[in-house]
Parts: C-alpha cells; sequence; structure tokens
C-alpha cells in the first residue's frame, strides 16, 4: 500500500485548459510538498504546505492542504506546454534523518 | 553552475557488470540522499549520509549495492553484478534549510 496516492495517473490536456491533481493518504502529515519533474532531469519543489486548510500560490498554480492534514490539491489555470511534466506529492520525516517519501505520481501532458 | 551534478547521465551495461554512479552535491550541504526511480514512478529513498557517516539505508538496498561518501564532499553508488531489474533513474540530492535539491539523475539500462 503506497503511502501516498495520487490520481490521475495520467493526464493529457488541451493548452489552456484547467485541471487538478489529487494526493491522498490515510496517514495525517505536519506538511507535504510539491514536486514537478521533467523528462530528463531531478524533481524541483514547488511547495511546502504545513498548516490544515492553507492554500498557497504559485502563478498560475494553487495547492491547497487539506482541514485534516491527510490530503492535497494542485490546481493548475489555463495549462501550458511548459507545465507538462511529472507531478509528484511528498511528504518529509519530521525528525529522524528528514527522507522525503514521494507519492505515485501524476504525468501532466499540455497539448499546444 | 553550483547545482547537484551527477555522472554518468546515461549508463547501459550488460547483466552481471558491476557499474559505479557519481553525485556531487552543492558545497557546504552536508546532509546527501541517493534515490531510485523507476519509469512513471516517484523516487524511493535508497540511503542517507551526514557528512562522511552513512547514516540510513533503505531495506531495497541489497548487498550488491554499496555507498560512499568518503570525504563527506561527493558520493559513489555502486551495483554489483547488475540484474535486468536494476534498470531505473539513480538520483542524488543534498539538503539545505530543510530541501532537497535533486540532481539529473543517471539512467542505468540493464541488458
Amino acid at each position: 500500500t503506497q503511502l501516498l496516492e495520487q490520481s490521475p495517473q495520467f493526464l493529457s490536456i488541451q493548452e489552456g485548459e484547467n485541471l487538478t491533481v489529487y494526493c491522498n493518504s490515510s496517514s495525517v502529515f505536519s506538511s507535504l510538498q510539491w514536486y514537478r519533474q521533467e523528462p530528463g532531469e531531478g524533481p524541483v519543489l514547488l511547495v511546502t504546505v504545513v498548516t490544515g486548510g492553507e492554500v498557497k500560490k504559485l502563478k498560475r498554480l494553487t495547492f491547497q492542504f487539506g482541514d485534516a492534514r491527510k490530503d492535497s490539491s494542485l490546481h493548475i489555470t489555463a495549462a501550458q506546454p511548459g507545465d507538462t511534466g511529472l507531478y509528484l506529492c511528498a511528504v518529509r520525516e519530521s525528525g529522524g534523518y528528514q527522507k522525503v517519501t514521494f507519492g505515485t505520481g501524476t504525468k501532466l501532458q499540455v497539448i499546444p | 553552475d553550483t547545482g547537484v551534478s551527477q555522472d554518468p547521465r546515461h549508463k547501459i551495461t550488460k547483466r552481471g557488470q558491476n557499474v559505479t554512479f557519481r553525485c556531487d552535491p552543492i558545497s557546504e550541504h552536508n546532509r546527501l540522499y541517493w534515490y531510485r526511480q523507476t519509469l512513471g514512478q516517484g523516487p524511493e529513498f535508497l540511503t542517507y549520509f551526514q557528512n562522511e557517516a552513512q547514516l540510513e539505508k533503505s531495506r531495497l538496498l541489497s548487498d550488491r549495492f554499496s555507498a560512499e561518501r568518503p570525504k563527506g564532499s561527493f558520493s559513489t553508488l555502486e551495483i554489483q553484478r547488475t540484474e535486468q531489474g536494476d534498470s531505473a533513474m539513480y538520483l542524488c540530492a543534498s539538503v539545505w534549510g530543510g530541501t532537497q535539491y535533486f540532481g539529473p539523475g543517471t539512467r542505468l539500462t540493464v541488458l
């Protein structure tokens, strides 16, 4: 059983459309991160959300942490081809060695 | 470029051969992680170094895998007697202020 389940697994949309990606778990987290990974590159951190119900915006990307801190969503408005990539949610251990556990990933393709 | 670098970027090898990958973290970052990522999946933790000390290893890291960070700077990951199931992207990340900075990865293909 995956700690973090993402949906959908794949998403192919036209430029200009809106989309939402979900990250769900049965566990409660102190914080949650979103990364984007482009083909042939390593993941790049987009945002960290730490408070239940928190909403953060990064240009056309809106991230929300669930009230119960078990889930999160990423909404992209007016998607562009440059948004194409693998979107990963992740949690970092709060103590210990702070390793990051990644979700299953959502592969997004934005068609011009 | 002062980011995390990895070498080689691609490696094709025959089953049974040994391979070694190198990671150069961002200087001053004393924490370094190795991850493995198969196609379309999220990365999975392999091992963690603080300076030269290897402090945690995943059970994914079988006895064919060994990692070192001899002087607390660059790190190497060696796979002995490679198997087809070892084909994956091997990612390295160094950490500052709680943020992991990933390298571009080494894509390993075992034929």
